[in-house]
């Protein structure tokens, strides 16, 4: 099982909604990353798990709040939301933070606040 | 000027033709990845590299670490190899997981 899966796919919600992103892993991937992707742009880096423990937040507002409830999951929990973060969120897992493995990234899901 | 340089930024190509897609870097780094994207979709890692040249398929990758440079190749190409293909560093000074992506290279092949 080499698949990362994001759900849901789509999503759209109002600036006062409280919802959230799932990512979900089997390959024993102990580094899960969330990124941020505008149109038209490359990826932004915003949370770096590494064994369930997070390793990075990119200046990321607190209306974005992750999760790593166990090794095989990763959650984005989104609260009171702007227009502007409209865009698409790609969940990737690596062997390590370690930079040297490959990348596995899902599908993406793709978030639109009204 | 970025730390990755993608060249060209659109590329339009006729089927079965051979295309390069190329990235310089100026950081020094310990992976890059090559990656393609397809409209509206997620992202698939087509090879990783840290030293030489690898192939699948169709695709060959190489990598020049003195001259800070990588070339990804497409032999035969073919519509739907039309995407997206960006081109990402893993900063060798950090461990952090923190990749440096380039602008990305917008490939079409025409039939």
């Amino acid at each position: 099982d080499t698949e990362v899966t994001q759900t849901p796919k789509h999503l759209v919600m109002g600036m006062t909604n409280k919802k959230s992103l799932k990512c979900e892993q089997h390959m024993g991937h102990r580094a899960m990353y969330w990124y941020k992707q505008k149109a038209k742009k490359p990826p932004e880096l915003m949370f770096v798990y590494s064994y369930e423990k997070l390793s990075i937040n990119e200046s990321v507002p607190s209306r974005f709040s992750p999760e790593c409830p166990n090794s095989s999951l990763l959650n984005l929990h989104l609260h009171a939301l702007q227009p502007e973060d409209s865009a698409l969120y790609l969940c990737a897992t690596g062997r390590g933070t370690l930079n040297t493995g490959e990348l596995f990234f899902g599908e993406g899901s793709r978030l639109t606040v009204l | 000027k970025n730390e990755v340089e993608q060249s060209p930024q659109n590329l339009t190509a006729q089927e079965g033709e051979f295309i390069t897609i190329n990235c310089s870097y100026s950081v020094g780094i310990s992976a890059l990845h090559w990656l393609q994207q397809h409209p509206g979709g997620g992202i698939v890692s087509l090879f990783m590299l840290s030293s030489g040249k690898k192939k699948h398929g169709r695709l060959i990758a190489t990598i020049n670490i003195q001259e800070k440079h990588s070339s990804l190749h497409i032999t035969a190409s073919h519509p739907r190899d039309s995407a997206v293909y960006i081109c990402a560093v893993a900063d060798g000074s950090s461990n952090t997981g923190k990749l440096i992506f380039g602008q990305g290279t917008t490939l079409q092949v025409k039939p």
